[in-house]
């Protein structure tokens, strides 16, 4: 099975601070999604990434910023954290573009 | 618009009975539809999925049904158990991405 590992998986930062968000997956797939989750929204989608050193934008990126460095690793990016961006945060990889995805455990990032 | 939505939200059934959820998309192409299943702070888990060349899967309790024509897909759960409460989600596939819908919370009361 799939292993997508997250870190941190809980996070408590202050207004204004930089927050970084990693994803490592380990099964040689080629692309990765950063997914927020809030009651009530579902999954929607923030970043992906096709491939190493490719980031694109999904549907609600203002206020993150992405990094894939390798194909086993995907950063999310919180430059200026604000507390509208309190939530749990899951990495998902899928080996190719529109089909399963496996998603890491998650991440519980809450701004003060 | 949204490209795959979801529905109820909320789904209250009694043990032994079925639920189903429904859901449609928009993208005609879409060929795709994975269901997640998500207990309270755990991640989603792919449960069952289906390929625009079926109609009809079944794994164990749960059935999924495709119908390309009317761009809806559904997901049955027979005989439910206390177990099978949780979030649910369908998604489909569009423009090399996957679109989820908003979630049934699944309430199975004994």
């Amino acid at each position: 099975e799939a292993a997508v590992t997250q870190s941190p998986r809980n996070k408590v930062a202050v207004t204004g601070g930089k927050v970084t968000l990693s994803c490592n997956q380990t099964n040689n797939h080629n692309n990765m999604y950063w997914y927020r989750q809030d009651t009530g929204h579902g999954l929607r989608l923030i970043h992906y990434s096709y491939g190493a050193g490719s980031t694109e934008k999904g549907d609600i990126p203002d206020g993150y910023k992405a990094s894939r460095p390798s194909q086993e690793n995907f950063s999310l990016i919180l430059e200026l954290a604000t507390p509208s961006q309190t939530s749990v945060y899951f990495c998902a990889s899928g080996p190719d573009a529109g089909n399963t995805l496996y998603f890491g455990e998650g991440s519980r990032l809450i701004v003060v | 618009g949204e490209q795959v939505e979801q529905l109820p939200s909320i789904l209250r059934v009694q043990e032994g009975s079925s639920a189903s959820i429904n859901c449609s998309y928009e993208d005609s192409a879409s060929n795709y539809f994975p269901w997640y299943k998500q207990e309270p702070g755990e991640n989603p888990k792919l449960i069952i999925d289906i390929r625009s060349n079926m109609e009809r899967k079944q794994i164990q309790e749960l059935i999924v049904l495709l119908d390309k024509k009317a761009k809806r897909f559904s997901l049955h759960i027979t005989d439910t158990q206390p177990g099978d409460s949780a979030m649910y989600f369908c998604a489909g596939n569009s423009n090399n991405r996957i679109f989820f819908g908003d979630g049934t919370q699944l309430v199975v009361k004994p």
